[in-house]
């Protein structure tokens, strides 16, 4: 099956800069690659997400790329705001019927 | 308001106390899942549904059932729960149709079990 790792497990940032979250996954089959961002004590909720036609997805702050030769995929934050502190999620799967595998998560801290 | 919802939020049960944790959808989607969240693993997958009366186990299935006799719901059970199942735990719901699968997820249920 499928298999996520996600790095770092906690980032800290000055507010204004920028953040990179990566992940790579093992199924060359896996054409779907969302990010979910989990705010205390809610549900994850997506923020983006990027299927293996596309290298690179933008979407105001956020960015997403994806290497699918070398099996890997990043969220980009950039001018970090305290509302960007949370955690966040990114996953792989086949996209409709197949599940999503996901990352362990990486806790996103905005230093004022 | 499209939502996930679950009952209850919280939970303290005692081993061996059956327990059914709700789980409704209202965006007629088709796929509903299960995941636990536990500190340094991240979401699990625990069982999931591809319509109504199709169930299938995920990555940790052991000391749970689930049934989907409507569309819109999707109960997750714990026969006779156990101090390893103490967790957070979300309910989840996409289409299935190819290009739209956005999981939407529920608030969480918090279950601590003595």
């Amino acid at each position: 099956g499928e298999n996520v790792e996600q790095h770092p497990s906690t980032l800290s940032v000055q507010e204004g800069d920028s953040a990179v979250i990566k992940c790579t996954y093992s199924d060359s089959a896996s054409n779907y690659f969302p990010w979910y961002k989990q705010e205390l004590g809610k549900g994850p909720q997506l923020i983006i997400d990027i299927r293996s036609n596309v290298g690179e997805k933008k979407d105001q702050r956020i960015a997403v790329t994806l290497n699918k030769t070398a099996k890997h995929f990043s969220l980009h934050i950039t001018e970090t705001q305290p509302e960007d502190s949370a955690v966040y999620f990114c996953a792989a799967g086949g996209g409709g019927a197949d599940g999503l595998t996901f990352g362990k998560g990486t806790h996103l801290i905005i230093q004022p | 308001e499209a939502q996930v919802t679950q009952n209850p939020r919280y939970l303290i049960t005692v081993t061996g106390k059956k327990l059914t944790v709700t789980c409704s959808q209202n965006m007629n989607h088709e796929y509903m899942s299960w995941y636990r969240q536990d500190p340094g693993l991240g979401l699990r997958q625990i069982y999931y549904s591809m319509n109504v009366e199709v169930t299938d186990k995920g990555d940790v299935p052991e000391g749970y059932k689930v049934s989907r006799k409507e569309k819109r719901n999707f109960p997750l059970i714990l026969e006779s729960p156990s101090p390893n199942q103490t967790s957070l735990y979300f309910c989840a719901s996409s289409f299935l149709q190819r290009g739209n699968n956005e999981q939407f997820f529920g608030p969480g249920t918090r279950l601590t079990v003595l």
